[in-house]
């Protein structure tokens, strides 16, 4: 299987802090995406980084990406309260429309 | 705009019945989705149509099946419910990706399915 694994699978940080988050997949990928869930919604689109690129900025997330190393790094900043969420990756491989998501990293930002 | 829609938001059934999940999209996308999603896990993909007419089997096909209807519409049909298939579905749509368009998928609010 193609899906990506999370690490840390929860995190409990204090509002202004840093959060990151990390995200490992198995085989070759046309881009990763990062999601955002809110407990009992749908999933939020966050961010998309090509394979081609190394580092993407959407402000106040940083999104890393290492193919070599088939991981990538997810960066909340000065982390709110309302930032509290399960944060998942999903690759999306050759076939451009099949996306494979990971198990998430439950982030919890305490005021 | 309405987004992505589904129905119902919430379903019991027993053992052996069948139902469909609806699904609809306003945003003119020509790829949908359908997922499930088990208590504390990511979402699993259990069929997905890259364009009107086509569909195709994703990790977990079995016991599903779906009807792209229309550009709009996608749904999922359960013909024998199992207490396996308890689990939160969601279904999602997206462009097809080009090297010029992004193909973030768009989300409904869930189906909540429980089978006794």
């Amino acid at each position: 299987s193609q899906q990506g694994e999370e690490d840390p699978q929860a995190l409990s940080i204090q509002e202004g802090e840093n959060a990151t988050m990390n995200c490992s997949y198995k085989t070759s990928i046309n881009n990763l995406q990062w999601y955002r869930q809110n407990s009992g919604r749908g999933l939020v689109h966050l961010i998309l980084i090509r394979s081609n690129e190394r580092e993407k900025h959407s402000g106040r997330l940083r999104v890393t990406l290492d193919t070599s190393k088939k991981s990538s790094s997810l960066l909340i900043t000065a982390s709110r309260a309302a930032d509290t969420a399960s944060y998942f990756c999903a690759t999306v491989e050759g076939n451009f429309n099949k996306f494979y998501f990971g198990s998430g990293t439950k982030l919890n930002v305490k005021p | 705009n309405a987004g992505v829609t589904q129905t119902p938001k919430f379903q019991v059934l027993k053992t052996g019945q069948s139902m469909t999940l609806q699904c609809a999209q306003d945003m003119n996308h020509n790829s949908m989705y359908w997922y499930r999603q088990d208590p504390g896990m990511g979402l699993r993909l259990i069929y997905y149509s890259a364009s009107e007419g086509t569909t195709d089997k994703g990790e977990v096909p079995n016991g599903y099946n779906v009807s792209r209807l229309n550009k709009r519409e996608f749904s999922l049909r359960l013909e024998s419910a199992a207490p396996s298939q308890t689990s939160v579905y969601f279904c999602a749509s997206s462009e097809i990706w080009t090297r010029k368009r992004h193909n973030e998928q768009f989300f409904g609010p869930g189906t909540r399915l429980t089978v006794l």
